[in-house]
C-alpha cells in the first residue's frame, strides 16, 4: 500500500520568507499527486494537482510544485508567504490501480507571522 | 460549483449511540468517500462509495458502516458509538480528473 509522508509538522515563517513544504510518497508505479489546504474554519480545498507532463505545476495563490520521479517528491513551494497562508497542507498521492482512493499525509501546519 | 453539504457541523453523542452522519453532493459526482481527521495523522480513509449501493473498506472501516441509496448522498453510520470515534469527519466526492471536493466536516463528540 502506498503511504505519504510530510516530514514537516509545523513551520512558522515570517512574512514576505519563502516556503517549502516537503511531500514524499512510497509507490513505485505512476501517481496523480495533490497538494490540499485547510485555512483555519474552512473546509479542505485543492491547491494543485500532478497528473502528467510538466513536472512544475502552478496551483492557486502563487503556489507551485514540483514533481521528482526519481526522488518520489511532490514538495510545494511559495516563493513569498503572506499572513493570509496560514493554515494546514495536506500531500496526497492516488496511485494508479487503486480506484478512487487517496492517500493523505499527517499534514504540516504552517504559521505565517506580521 | 460543486457542492459537498453535510448534515451537521457539531455533534455530541453518548457512548453506545447509534449516529448517523450524512453527506450530500450536488454534482452527480459517482464516487463519494468518507474520511476522519485527527491531529498528527491527518486524513484517513474510512469507506468510499463508486456507485449506488457499492461500497468499499477504505484503511479504518472498523465501527464505522455507511449507505449508498441514492447517487447524491453517502451516509455514515457509527452502530454504537465510542469514546475513540471522537472526531472531526470529513465527507468527499470526486470528479472524472480524481480531484475530491470536500464538505465542511461534522465535529463528533462521544461522551
Amino acid at each position: 500500500a502506498q503511504s505519504v509522508s510530510q516530514h514537516n509538522h509545523h513551520v512558522i515563517l515570517s512574512e514576505a520568507a519563502s516556503l517549502e513544504l516537503g511531500c514524499n510518497y512510497s509507490y513505485g508505479g505512476t501517481v496523480n499527486l495533490f497538494w490540499y489546504v485547510q485555512y483555519p474554519g474552512q473546509h479542505l480545498q485543492l491547491l494543485l494537482k500532478y497528473f502528467s507532463g510538466d513536472p512544475l505545476v502552478k496551483g492557486i495563490k502563487g503556489f507551485e510544485a514540483e514533481f521528482i520521479k526519481s526522488k518520489f517528491s511532490f514538495n510545494l513551494r511559495k516563493p513569498s508567504v503572506q499572513w493570509s497562508d496560514t493554515a494546514e497542507y495536506f500531500c496526497a498521492v492516488n496511485a494508479a490501480g487503486t480506484a478512487s482512493k487517496l492517500t493523505f499525509g499527517t499534514g504540516t501546519r504552517l504559521q505565517v507571522t506580521l | 460549483d460543486v457542492k459537498v453539504t453535510q448534515s451537521s457541523r457539531y455533534l455530541v453523542k453518548r457512548t453506545g449511540e447509534k449516529v448517523f452522519l450524512e453527506c450530500v453532493q450536488d454534482m452527480d459526482h459517482e464516487n463519494m468517500f468518507w474520511y476522519r481527521q485527527d491531529p498528527g495523522l491527518g486524513l484517513r480513509l474510512i469507506y468510499f462509495s463508486y456507485d449506488v449501493k457499492m461500497k468499499e473498506k477504505g484503511d479504518i472501516p472498523e465501527g464505522y458502516s455507511v449507505s449508498r441509496e441514492k447517487k447524491e448522498r453517502f451516509s455514515l453510520i457509527l452502530e454504537s458509538a465510542s469514546t475513540n470515534q471522537t472526531s472531526m469527519y470529513l465527507c468527499a466526492s470526486r470528479d472524472y480528473s480524481y480531484e475530491q471536493y470536500f464538505g465542511p466536516g461534522t465535529r463528533l463528540t462521544v461522551t
